[in-house]
C-alpha cells in the first residue's frame, strides 16, 4: 500500500445518496485507476486517468463518475448510490513505462442499504 | 470476449511442498502476464511479470511460466510456508492501461 491512501476506509450509506471516494498518491505516477471487487467477478475496472483532467471509462463505468484535478488525487463519485454498488473499491496507480504493473491502495468497503 | 480461468476452489498444501497455481485464458495472448498476491482485507500486491516471449521467470521461491500455445501460466511457490497463505491473482496485461484480472485462487499452506 506504499504511497497510496484511500478514504474513507469504510462507509455505509443509503440508496439514492451521493458518495465520493478519494484516492491519494505520493508516488507522482501518471496513471490512476478505480476498481471494484466482488465475489466471483474479481477486479473490474470502473474508470482510469492518464493525467490531470484526462480520464476514460472502464468495463463497469455506468453509475460512476471520476475527477482528477491534481496528479495526486483521483475521486470516484456515485451520483445516486444503489445496492448493486455495494462492493470493495480499490484505487491503483502505475507508471506504465512499458508494462502496466499496478500498485493498489488498501481499499474502501462501501455498503449501500 | 476474453476470459481468464483460475481455480475457484482453494488449494491446500502441506508446508514445505511446492504449490502450483494455474491461470488459463481464452482468445488472444497478452503481451505480458502478471501475478499478484492478495491478503484478506487488503489490496493486491504485485509479485511477478512475464513477457510473452519469455518461457519462465523466477524470483526467490517464486517461479512463473507462460505458454502462449496452451494459453496458460503456472505460478509455483517452492518450499511453501504458512505465510504464503493468501489469494493469488493472475492478470493479463495488454499494455495501454488494459489489464484483465482473474478471480484468484486461495492458497492455504498447512503447517
Amino acid at each position: 500500500d506504499a504511497g497510496i491512501t484511500q478514504s474513507p476506509r469504510h462507509k455505509v450509506t443509503e440508496t439514492g445518496t451521493p458518495v465520493t471516494l478519494r484516492c491519494h498518491q505520493t508516488e507522482n505516477h501518471r496513471y490512476m485507476y478505480w476498481y471494484r471487487q466482488d465475489p466471483g467477478h474479481g477486479l473490474r475496472l470502473i474508470h482510469y486517468s492518464y493525467g490531470v483532467k484526462d480520464t476514460d471509462k472502464g468495463e463497469v463505468s455506468d453509475g460512476y463518475s471520476v475527477s482528477r484535478s491534481k496528479t495526486e488525487d483521483f475521486l470516484l463519485t456515485l451520483e445516486s448510490a444503489t445496492s448493486s454498488q455495494t462492493s470493495v473499491y480499490f484505487c491503483a496507480i502505475s507508471e506504465s513505462t512499458e508494462t502496466d504493473t499496478q500498485y493498489f491502495g488498501p481499499g474502501t468497503r462501501l455498503t449501500v442499504l | 470476449s476474453q476470459k481468464i480461468e483460475q481455480n475457484s476452489e482453494a488449494l491446500n498444501i502441506q508446508e514445505g511442498k511446492t504449490a502450483t497455481l494455474t491461470c488459463n485464458y481464452t482468445n488472444y495472448s497478452p503481451a505480458y502476464l502478471q501475478w499478484y498476491r492478495q491478503d484478506p482485507g487488503r489490496g493486491p500486491v504485485f509479485l511477478l511479470l512475464i513477457r510473452e516471449n519469455e518461457k519462465e521467470k523466477r524470483k526467490e521461491r517464486l517461479k512463473v511460466t507462460f505458454d502462449t500455445t496452451l494459453k496458460q501460466s503456472l505460478f509455483h511457490i517452492t518450499a511453501s510456508q504458512p505465510a504464503d497463505s493468501a489469494t493469488y491473482l493472475c492478470a493479463l496485461d495488454w499494455g495501454y492501461q488494459k489489464v484483465t484480472f482473474g478471480t484468484g485462487t486461495k492458497l492455504q499452506v498447512i503447517p
